[in-house]
């Protein structure tokens, strides 16, 4: 069955550094892959997403690529700030059109 | 203007009682979904629906019933709630498949006791 996993439950960094988020996944090929941010409380929200064709996509101060071969897709965020602390979750394309999500890495970016 | 909404935001009720959440999106989409988010966080699809149209009904109790009456409208009816059911429930909607981002409401957190 398809599996997604992304690679630690939580990332604690410091200010200013580069944040890198692994998401993995088994016995699927999906057609793409987005990546959301969900505070406590409240509803994911899309930050970027990147076609089987593509390697890589910029967004600001984001950046995420996309290895069909190794199965797997890496989500950075450069000179990260407290503000960006927040759960993570990557989310492949389903066949119909819906999202199959990893569970989340929870990132804490400290002063 | 709140692009997704859902009411209740908090749902508390005891086993065997029927109840309904309701979700309305203002963003034009032809496609709105439901997904349950478990204690453990995990974010899992469970109806999709296009243009009124029933596309996705994963392996959810039939107990759950969605009901779209027009397409800027999704709303989930459970019956019988038992306690396996408590989670967040969240509503989302996105443009025309596949691939296009989508746009999450604020979750109904439902307790069952």
């Amino acid at each position: 069955s398809q599996k997604i996993e992304q690679n630690s439950e939580a990332l604690n960094i410091q200010e200013g550094k580069t944040a890198t988020l692994t998401c993995n996944y088994t016995n699927y090929s999906p057609a793409y892959l987005q990546w959301y941010r969900q505070d406590p409380g409240r509803g994911p929200v899309f930050l970027l997403l990147i076609r089987e064709n593509e390697k890589e996509k910029r967004k600001e101060r984001l950046k995420v690529t996309f290895d069909t071969t190794l199965k797997q897709s890496l989500f950075h965020i450069t000179a990260s700030q407290p503000a960006d602390s927040a759960t993570y979750l990557c989310a492949l394309g389903g066949s119909q059109g819906n999202l199959i999500f990893g569970k989340g890495t929870k990132l804490s970016v400290k002063p | 203007d709140t692009a997704v909404s859902q009411t209740p935001k908090y749902l508390v009720t005891q086993m065997g009682n029927d109840k309904s959440i309701k979700c309305e999106q203002n963003l034009g989409h032809d496609t709105m979904y439901w997904y349950k988010q478990d204690s453990k966080k995990f974010l899992k699809i469970m109806f999709s629906y296009n243009n009124k149209e029933l596309i996705i009904n994963e392996t959810v109790p039939n107990r759950f019933s969605p009901k779209s009456p027009d397409k800027a409208h999704l709303n989930l009816h459970i019956n019988s709630l038992e306690l396996g059911d408590s989670a967040v429930y969240f509503c989302a909607s996105s443009q025309a498949r596949p691939s296009y981002e989508q746009y999450f409401g604020p979750g109904t957190r439902l307790t069952v006791t």
